[in-house]
């Protein structure tokens, strides 16, 4: 069974700062999405990678994968009240269906 | 486009009951997938409905089930409720193209079992 282990499990900083969170997995990911949970709400897709080494950039958010495919990080720059909420990775099946394994997500909590 | 609604959105039972959720994919979407939140065991996958036919199933006791409709609505039903079945239920539709998909969720019925 695939194992997302992600880091740090809280962070509050202040408004304006950077931040980075991390996605680790026990075998390489087939491909991997991260989502943004609002409290009240279901996740919500950020990002999908599936290149090793692949970078993607949605605004403030940096996207990582990792070479070995292993790994992914997501940095945000600046950040904002705005960015609160719980941020999870998951594997997603390429093929057979929808079936997304989560990783343990990070709690974010961004104050003025 | 509405998106995935689900009803109801909260609700509270007690040990022994069972439990019938309900959620409306978004229009055109065929595969709908449901997940159970937990703050100890976070999110886990439960099954996956396309064309009426589980197509995936999580690691979950027979005492939860599920149903797709002909119009792709699902309804998740749980017998025999214990404490521990206390929990964020998620919905989640998409349309089923080949390559990995975009799965919407819905806000979530919240189960308390007293």
């Amino acid at each position: 069974t695939q194992l997302l282990e992600q880091s740090p499990q809280f962070l509050s900083i202040q408004e304006g700062e950077n931040l980075t969170v991390y996605c680790n997995s026990s075998s390489v990911f087939s491909s991997l999405q991260w989502y943004r949970q609002e409290p009240g709400e279901g996740p919500v897709l950020l990002v999908t990678v599936v290149t090793g080494g692949e970078v993607k950039k949605l605004k403030r958010l940096t996207f990582q994968f990792g070479d070995a495919r292993k790994d992914s990080s997501l940095h945000i720059t600046a950040a904002q009240p705005g960015d609160t909420g719980l941020y999870l990775c998951a594997e997603g099946l390429t093929g057979g269906g929808n079936k997304l394994t989560f990783g343990t997500g990070t709690q974010l909590k961004v104050e003025l | 486009k509405a998106g995935v609604t689900q009803t109801p959105r909260y609700l509270i039972k007690t040990r022994g009951q069972q439990v019938t959720l309900s959620c409306s994919p978004i229009s055109g979407h065929r595969s709908v997938s449901w997940y159970q939140q937990t703050p100890g065991q976070g999110l886990q996958f439960l099954f996956e409905y396309f064309s009426e036919t589980q197509r995936n199933k999580g690691n979950f006791p027979g005492r939860f089930s599920g149903r797709q409709f002909s119009n792709s609505r699902s309804e998740m039903n749980v017998s025999t409720l214990e404490l521990g079945d206390s929990a964020l239920y998620l919905c989640a539709s998409s349309v089923d193209r080949v390559g990995l998909e975009t799965q919407y969720f819905g806000p979530g019925t919240r189960l308390l079992v007293l």
